[in-house]
């Protein structure tokens, strides 16, 4: 059954430690994206991708940095975790055209 | 002015009412519309898509959309307590271009 993965669900790490929060698809989607929202708050996009060895900055700045080096395959990394990184993440990913994303569960961190 | 705007809410109806829920987009261009459903906690999930003006009707859901007044917009019918949430609206400009979502609304149903 097709569909898009996060890893881990919840994090809670400490401050100065380097992360990296996981999505995979098996769709065969082109475009992935990560989204942060904190509780409550709109969906901001931070990074998204076209394509393998693509990748582009979204609307909200992030700390964050991501690769995509397979088709499938669309990690975050936080080099120095900060308490105000403490968000959720949601990655999403989406075929060419006009259809829909599909999310993934989400990440929530939680930096102390 | 933000790309989508969603303004109204949050929106409070009766069990068995009709909700409206409206967004307008700022883009001439865009050319696929989607409403998303969000419950506290969790992940955004499609409920509707519509890409021509006109109404489009999923059981009890019904998007419109008015290209020429830049406006997209969700009805639930018979509403229950089980469609209280976050409703994003998301517009797509082009094959290529990236979604975006509006700050959504949240909405109580009363049983």
């Amino acid at each position: 059954e097709a569909d898009i993965y996060q890893t881990p669900r919840y994090l809670v790490i400490g401050t100065g430690k380097k992360i990296t929060l996981e999505c995979s698809q098996t769709m065969g989607h082109d475009k992935m994206y990560w989204y942060q929202q904190d509780p409550g708050m709109e969906l901001h996009l931070i990074h998204y991708s076209y394509g393998v060895n693509s990748t582009e900055k979204g609307d909200l700045s992030s700390e964050s940095t991501v690769s995509r080096i397979r088709t499938e395959h669309f990690p975050l990394t936080l080099e120095s975790a900060r308490p105000s990184h403490t968000s959720q993440y949601l990655c999403a990913s989406s075929d060419a055209g006009r259809t829909e994303a599909f999310f993934g569960q989400g990440t929530r961190l939680t930096v102390v | 002015q933000k790309e989508v705007e969603q303004n109204s809410g949050p929106l409070s109806v009766p069990e068995g009412a009709i909700a409206s829920l409206n967004c307008t987009y700022s883009d001439r261009g865009s050319q696929s519309f989607f409403w998303y459903r969000q419950y506290s906690g969790k992940s955004p999930e499609l409920i509707m898509f519509i890409y021509s003006n006109g109404d489009k009707e999923d059981g009890r859901f019904t998007a419109q959309l008015n290209k020429a007044s830049q406006y997209v917009s969700l009805l639930i019918r018979d509403s229950q307590p089980s469609d209280s949430a976050t409703y994003l609206c998301a517009v797509r400009a082009g094959a290529n271009s990236k979604l975006t979502f509006g700050k959504g609304i949240t909405l109580s149903v009363r049983p």
